[in-house]
């Protein structure tokens, strides 16, 4: 059973620059979030998604930061006119549907370390 | 609402001794606990998970933690450090819905 898988793996955009990270949660998992993780800053949620629905996103920026879990493909994070703030690690979890109420755990990506130049 | 303090962001132990990370919680209703470790251009990794059962949680690689609710800790031990146990080490915290709160994270430093 293959793992939640993260591309790229690394991203370089120019400031300005549009940049789109890709994430296909594990076989069976619905559920899927995103962290970014800053040097020295542990990890920040950003959003928590189920297909074609945003159920959290309290930990997204207003502005120039969306989020999508479509019917069909990965999850897709997408940041349009990079700054140089943006450069971070950007990790995509996902874990099964709470049945029970119960907390699953979620499972991580390797992410994608984004640069901006 | 709910919180994770990890006290330390550096912990250095020798080969073969005590490891011992540290974490308090915060939560409006009965917490559901993780460690998470992760290893330099990795994701995280799934250590244990204290979901309301045994106080006495065991995980992988030797790691065990204890849930505390009178003292809001849950902190990571493991009697005989390794080398390959040199990471960064993340508590998280859940109140049974599915958004999780983690801590800053400790960086553990085995010395040979």
């Amino acid at each position: 059973n293959a793992g939640v898988m993260q591309n790229p793996r690394h991203l370089v955009r120019r400031r300005g620059q549009e940049a789109r990270l890709r994430c296909s949660p594990m076989k069976g998992h619905s559920h899927v979030y995103w962290y970014r993780q800053l040097p020295e800053e542990g990890l920040k949620f950003m959003v928590y998604l189920q297909k074609e629905n945003i159920i959290d996103e309290s930990g997204m920026p207003k502005e120039r930061f969306s989020a999508e879990f479509p019917k069909e493909g990965p999850s897709i994070l997408r940041i349009q006119q990079v700054v140089r703030g943006d450069s971070a690690a950007y990790f995509c979890a996902s874990s099964q549907t709470a049945s029970t109420g119960g907390t699953y755990e979620q499972y991580f990506g390797p992410g994608t370390r984004l640069t901006v130049t | 609402a709910q919180s994770v303090t990890q006290l330390g962001s550096h912990v250095s132990v020798s080969e073969g001794a005590l490891v011992l990370l540290r974490c308090n919680y915060s939560s409006s209703v009965p917490p559901y606990l993780f460690w998470y470790v992760q290893y330099p251009n990795q994701g995280l990794q799934l250590l244990l998970k204290y979901t309301s059962a045994a106080t006495l949680v065991k995980g992988i690689n030797g790691f065990e933690a204890e849930f505390k609710k009178s003292e809001t800790s849950f902190h990571l031990t493991k009697p005989s450090a390794h080398m390959s146990d040199a990471a960064e080490y993340f508590c998280a915290v859940s109140g049974g819905y599915q958004k999780v709160t983690f801590g800053t994270g400790t960086k553990l430093q085995v010395i040979p």
